[in-house]
């Protein structure tokens, strides 16, 4: 399985709702990575978990909240968002550690913030 | 700072034609550079990889080359098909990290 599952495709929400989103990868990757990408702009990266541990937080705002629960499945929980955080979040993962590991991107969540 | 230009930004070409995508960059010390295409509300998907020592990769009608003195990356599109219309990113990975430097992207679009 090469393959990075994300869940939902789409997600509409107001600013007052809590929802999830889901990443998952069976390739036995060890790094994991949120992305936010707004129209015809590079994704932008959020986090990083390597060993399910968090390792990078780019300053994220903390109405976003990622979790790992184990080394195939990554969360980002999201609560009190604005409109400006619509935009298509991207999950990816890779080999961990450094060197020239490739990317493997889900095909992202669309959201919506009303 | 590492950065990654791309150009041009769009690109509109007939169908068939070749086109070629550039990538200047500054990111030091260089790991690798990776092409990706990323369709419209999609992942981006690798399509090839340059290392320090490799000039030249293809991958079908993909074919990237590497100037590693120069810092500059080309991506050329031979007889393209409508389904290459999508953005292709840049993207570079510095020595001792596992963070990439995206570019902007290049959008191309292919008519018939």
């Amino acid at each position: 399985d090469t393959e990075v599952t994300q869940t939902p495709k789409h997600l509409v929400m107001g600013m007052t709702n809590k929802k999830s989103l889901k990443c998952e990868q069976h390739m036995g990757h060890r790094a994991m990575y949120w992305y936010k990408q707004k129209a015809k702009k590079p994704p932008e990266l959020m986090f990083v978990y390597s060993y399910e541990k968090l390792s990078i937080n780019e300053s994220v705002p903390s109405r976003f909240s990622p979790e790992c629960p184990n080394s195939s499945l990554l969360n980002l929980h999201l609560h009190a968002l604005q409109p400006e955080d619509s935009a298509l979040y991207l999950c990816a993962s890779s080999p961990a550690g450094p060197g020239d590991n490739e990317q493997f991107f889900g095909p992202g969540t669309r959201l919506t913030v009303l | 700072k590492n950065q990654v230009e791309q150009s041009p930004q769009s690109l509109i070409i007939l169908e068939g034609k070749n086109c070629t995508l550039q990538c200047n960059y500054t990111v030091s010390p260089f790991s690798n550079l990776r092409w990706y295409k990323q369709d419209t509300g999609r992942g981006p998907v690798s399509l090839t990889i340059m290392t320090f020592s490799e000039n030249t990769k293809s991958n079908g009608r993909y074919t990237a080359t590497l100037d590693a003195d120069t810092k500059q990356s080309s991506l050329h599109i031979t007889a393209s098909q409508l389904s290459d219309s999508a953005s292709y990113i840049c993207v570079i990975r510095s020595g001792g990290s596992y963070i990439p430097t995206f570019g902007r992207g290049t959008s191309l679009i292919v008519h018939p």
